[in-house]
């Protein structure tokens, strides 16, 4: 079970975000991050909990191992408004558990 | 470029089955296995099985493993996801996706299935 927090983080332009997700069992680095804004498909931002995807801005990075990680955006920007959701896996045969998501919100 | 494109919105009533593609272009397809993930409306994202394009192998959550059936189609690049015995809960937006051993890298446009009566 993967548990997101906060549920949802009201920042402004600029400042930091810091997203934090707790597996309830150690699941090593097998961590993803994912960004969704309204009517659209998720975007893969991390996996291997701190690598970014093709194309994702330095300013989202990701951190942790075992049970916790976090997801930072060290200066949020308009278009990072959105819902955040984590997404541990085991290796093989491969099992998905998402976690129930962080809204960030415009103050 | 990497491309999922799933048919189109459902409708259907409780208890009938649902049958949605997704048929995969741009890369390898049997380097990829596809993940099938949904979402109800207003709420988060729930997995719901992977399938091996390679063999056909799949593996899903004990709690839909019996209404659930998924199939790969390597002549035509394409993998179904038929859900049975559906019920109101199970409306929502259907993804598919590319797992890529770590993440699901690209992501289907979604489908939604609206089970009503």
């Amino acid at each position: 079970v993967m548990t997101q927090s906060p549920a949802t983080l009201s920042l402004s332009p600029g400042e930091r975000a810091t997203l934090s997700c707790r597996a309830s069992q150690s699941t090593g680095t097998n961590l993803a991050w994912y960004q969704q804004k309204p009517g659209q498909a998720p975007r893969l931002l991390i996996y291997a909990a701190s690598t970014r995807a093709t194309g994702i801005p330095a300013r989202f990075s990701g951190s942790g191992s075992g049970t916790d990680f976090t997801l930072t955006i060290s200066s949020l920007q308009s278009d990072d408004f959105a819902v955040y959701y984590c997404q541990q896996y085991n290796t093989w045969p491969p099992a998905l558990s998402f976690g129930g998501g962080t809204k960030v919100e415009i103050k | 470029q990497v491309k999922l494109v799933q048919s189109g919105a459902e409708v259907k009533k409780p208890g009938a089955s649902v049958k949605v593609s997704c048929k995969a272009s741009g890369y390898a397809f049997r380097n990829y296995g596809i993940v099938w993930v949904r979402q109800a409306p207003g709420q988060g994202l729930e997995w719901m099985g992977w399938i091996s394009t390679d063999n056909g192998d799949t593996n899903e959550p004990q709690r839909i493993r019996d209404r659930l059936t998924m199939t790969t189609d390597r002549s035509e690049g394409t993998v179904y996801m038929e859900l049975r015995s559906l019920r109101s809960v199970d409306t929502a937006i259907y993804y598919c996706g590319r797992w890529n051993v770590r993440a699901v890298d690209y992501w289907g446009q979604g489908t939604l299935v609206t089970v009503s009566s």
